[in-house]
Parts: structure tokens; sequence; C-alpha cells
């Protein structure tokens, strides 16, 4: 039973080209959560999705970020016009009731991704 | 906002010691969760507690939850060199996502 999934491990853009992280949740998961963390911090949230629907994108900056769950397909974090402050760990999670489920969530490896 | 404080930031403690690490918040979580992550990988998760008062014990870890459910600890018996990591507490409320401490980074010392 594979675990969630995240590729790229990593990914090197140069400032304005576009990132795509992607994805897969544990089988028989369906809420995802992607969370960003820098070096030495903990990890922020960004964006809860459930299949075909954005839950809860509070923690996502308002420009150049967007994240999409299709019904069929991994879920994917893009960001466009990459800038040097955008290098960081993504991470993401899936669970299969939500986060007041007893379960936790299970992490992917990340994507660690350098603007260069 | 909720946000999860952690102390101490920093720990290196010699091989064999005892230690306590702590998770405190101003805000009530229906439950908590402990998470560590080791250099280059995804967090995983250690335990949820759910109840105030709760104490749970695996091995040499031993997690409490607050009784107003707002902080939380992890006491290490005898640390052990594989007991290096980052260790992150993260809270639950109703099904709005976990909020993550900001970590304390244990390093034991053989």
């Amino acid at each position: 039973n594979a675990g969630v999934m995240q590729n790229p491990r990593h990914l090197v853009r140069r400032r304005g080209q576009e990132a795509r992280l992607r994805c897969s949740p544990m089988k028989g998961h369906s809420h995802v959560y992607w969370y960003r963390q820098l070096p030495e911090e903990g990890l922020k949230f960004m964006v809860y999705l459930q299949k075909e629907n954005i839950i809860d994108e509070s923690g996502m900056p308002k420009e150049r970020f967007s994240a999409e769950f299709p019904k069929e397909g991994p879920s994917i974090l893009r960001i466009q016009q990459v800038v040097r402050g955008d290098s960081a760990a993504y991470f993401c999670a899936s669970s299969p009731l939500g986060s007041d489920a007893p379960y936790g969530y299970t992490f992917g490896s990340g994507t660690r991704l350098t603007v260069v | 906002t909720q946000l999860l404080e952690q102390s101490p930031q920093f720990l290196s403690i010699q091989e064999g010691e005892n230690l306590t690490v702590y998770c405190n918040s101003s805000s009530v979580f229906s439950s908590l969760q402990w998470y560590r992550q080791e250099p280059g990988e995804g967090p995983v998760l250690l335990v949820t507690v759910v109840t105030g008062g709760e104490v749970k014990k695996l091995k040499r870890l031993t997690f409490q939850f607050g009784d107003a459910r707002k902080d939380s600890s992890l006491h290490i018996t005898a640390a052990q060199p594989g007991d290096t990591g980052l260790y992150l507490c993260a809270g639950g409320f109703g099904n709005e996502k976990l909020t993550f401490g900001t970590g304390t980074r244990l390093t034991i010392i053989p």
C-alpha cells in the first residue's frame, strides 16, 4: 500500500518560470493538504482540498499560486512566475476523514523547490 | 489565528538523559498530534490525543494533553541517537486543517 507520493523530489526553476508540484494521496484518502516549510521552521498551511473542491485556501498567496485536486489524477500545486522567495520544501499530506479524525495526516517526502 | 508555540526551539543532550518538550497555545483544540520529521523527509505521526488530561505512552515516549486541551508535552526517557529529529505538535479543531507548531529540533549526542 503506497503512501503519499510526491514528485518531483527536487525541482529547480529560474525566476519567472512555472513550477508544478504533484501529489497522489494514499489509496482511500479523499482529503489533501499542502504545506510549505522553510529551513529551520515549522509547517505553514497553504490549502486543503477534496476531490474537485477547494475547502480552505486561506494560507495560499493570492497571486501566482493555485491548487487543484481533479476527479482523476493527482493533486497539483502550481506556482507561476516563481521568485527566489518561493524556494522551500512543499509537503503534501492526506487523510481519510479530515483533520478531526484520530488518524492524523500521512505526509509525502516533499518537493524541494529551488529558484535560481 | 491559532498559534502553537513549542519550547525549547533547540535541545541538545547526551544519550541516556531524559527530556521534556512543550507545546502551548491560547486556543482550545479538539485533538492534538505529535509528529517527528527527519532531514529530507516528511513528518511522521507519533500519536494523537483527544481527551483533556489524556496520557499516552509509546515505548520511551510519554505524551500528555493538558486538562484544558490547550497544551501538550512530550517526555522522552533515556534518549537515544535515533530520537534525533524535528518534533512538531499540531492542533486540530473540527474539520479545519491542522495547525502546526514552531517545532523543537532535538539532537541526542552519543
